[in-house]
Order: C-alpha cells, then sequence, then structure tokens
C-alpha cells in the first residue's frame, strides 16, 4: 500500500542546475499539492493541480514549474535552481478539501542547493 | 486572507504532563480545522479534525474544540508519553487548499 511515494528523497545540486521531483500516488485521487518546509515557517504551498491537466500557482510559486499529465503523477521542476530553494519538499494529495482536509502526504525530498 | 497562529516551540513536558499547543486563526466563511502530526524523518499525518463551531475532534488521547466567539482550536492531550515528541501543525481549509501554522515543536522527557 504505497500512498504518496516522492523521488528523488536526497539531492544536492549546485546553483544553476535544473532537477524535477516526482510525486507520485495510488489513491485515484484528484488533488494533488506541493508544499516547502522551512525551519519556523511551516509549510507553504507551492504549486498544486485539482485534476489531471490543471495547475495552478500557491503561495510561493516563484522560481518553480509542474505539470500533471497523468492523474497519479504530479512533477515539480526547478529550472535554475537558488540557495533560497534549499529546502524539504512535501507532496500530498487528496479527494477534495471541502469534503475531508485530509491530506496524504509522501516522506519528503531534501534538496540542497550550494 | 486565511492565516492560522500557533503558540511558538520549542515545549518541553516531563512525561504524564498536560499538553496545551494554542492555535488561533483567521479566515473567511466558515472553515474546517485540523491538526497534524509531523513524527521525526516523516510526512505530516492527520490527527485529528473539526468541520463546524463547538465540535470537538479527539484521537489518540488528543482533543480540540473548534471555538467560534474565539477563533481557536487549541490541542490538549491530559498525559503526554515519549513516543507524542513530534511537531504539531494547525491548519484550516480555504478552497482548494489547507493554510498551515508554523507548526510547534513538542518534546517529552521520561
Amino acid at each position: 500500500n504505497a500512498g504518496v511515494t516522492q523521488t528523488p528523497k536526497f539531492r544536492v545540486l549546485k546553483t544553476g542546475q535544473s532537477m524535477t521531483l516526482l510525486c507520485a500516488q495510488d489513491m485515484n485521487h484528484e488533488y494533488m499539492y506541493w508544499y516547502r518546509q522551512d525551519p519556523g515557517m511551516g509549510l507553504r504551498l507551492i504549486h498544486y493541480s485539482v485534476g489531471e491537466g490543471t495547475t495552478a500557482k500557491g503561495e510561493v510559486p516563484d522560481g518553480y514549474n509542474v505539470s500533471r499529465l497523468k492523474k497519479q503523477n504530479f512533477l515539480l521542476g526547478l529550472e535554475s535552481a537558488a540557495p533560497s530553494q534549499t529546502s524539504v519538499y512535501f507532496c500530498a494529495s487528496n479527494m477534495a478539501t471541502r469534503d475531508t482536509g485530509e491530506l496524504f502526504f509522501g516522506e519528503g525530498s531534501r534538496l540542497t542547493v550550494l | 486572507g486565511n492565516s492560522v497562529t500557533q503558540m511558538e516551540g520549542p515545549v518541553t513536558l516531563s512525561e504524564e504532563a498536560f499538553l496545551t499547543i494554542n492555535c488561533t486563526y483567521t479566515a473567511t466563511g466558515y472553515p474546517s480545522l485540523f491538526w497534524y502530526v509531523q513524527y521525526p524523518g516523516e510526512g505530516l499525518q492527520l490527527l485529528l479534525k473539526a468541520t463546524k463551531a463547538d465540535d470537538k475532534g479527539s484521537n489518540k488521547g488528543f482533543e480540540a474544540t473548534y471555538r467560534k466567539e474565539t477563533t481557536s482550536f487549541h490541542l490538549e492531550k491530559g498525559s503526554v508519553q515519549v513516543s507524542d515528541s513530534a511537531v504539531y501543525f494547525c491548519a484550516l481549509s480555504g478552497g482548494n487548499k489547507l493554510v498551515f501554522g508554523a507548526g510547534t515543536i513538542l518534546r517529552v522527557k521520561s
């Protein structure tokens, strides 16, 4: 019973490099989210998707892009990484926040930008 | 816009002590309220929730009551255990997404 799976779990980048974080869920959830977690700031929403082929900006979208080509996958891309993007990234999914608000989270991806 | 404010931590308690973590919110309309818990090295998981005023959410000995008049949703537990050591997040639902507080670190000593 995988739930929400994130890859990779750890990555070190140099400033200016690009990378993609992959989130996969096997619960047939419509909604998917990318958050970043920084000390003292809780979780901040980067981008989210309310269904296949849709994406929307969250609270801190600058420097990130996303795609939801398949319902089960939600990709987060960094085109030109900056040290300010050093963080722990969490993917989450659910059926609908209006009904339950219960998000299912992955285990996180720790990214360090040098 | 919607926001959540939690008491700053870390909170350090001895085993079997009483726990309160304060949470207040600002929101338009009538959001649902949640407490999430994050154990070391893991993602967040839902601890409890309340969907309307005066509802009490409870789970694993933790409780929180949705107080509309004070816009609060404080987390309480009568007797904490070492295994409760974690980061606790208060959150509210708004539109298609949740808004989280900054989190409160709880450390329980044996």
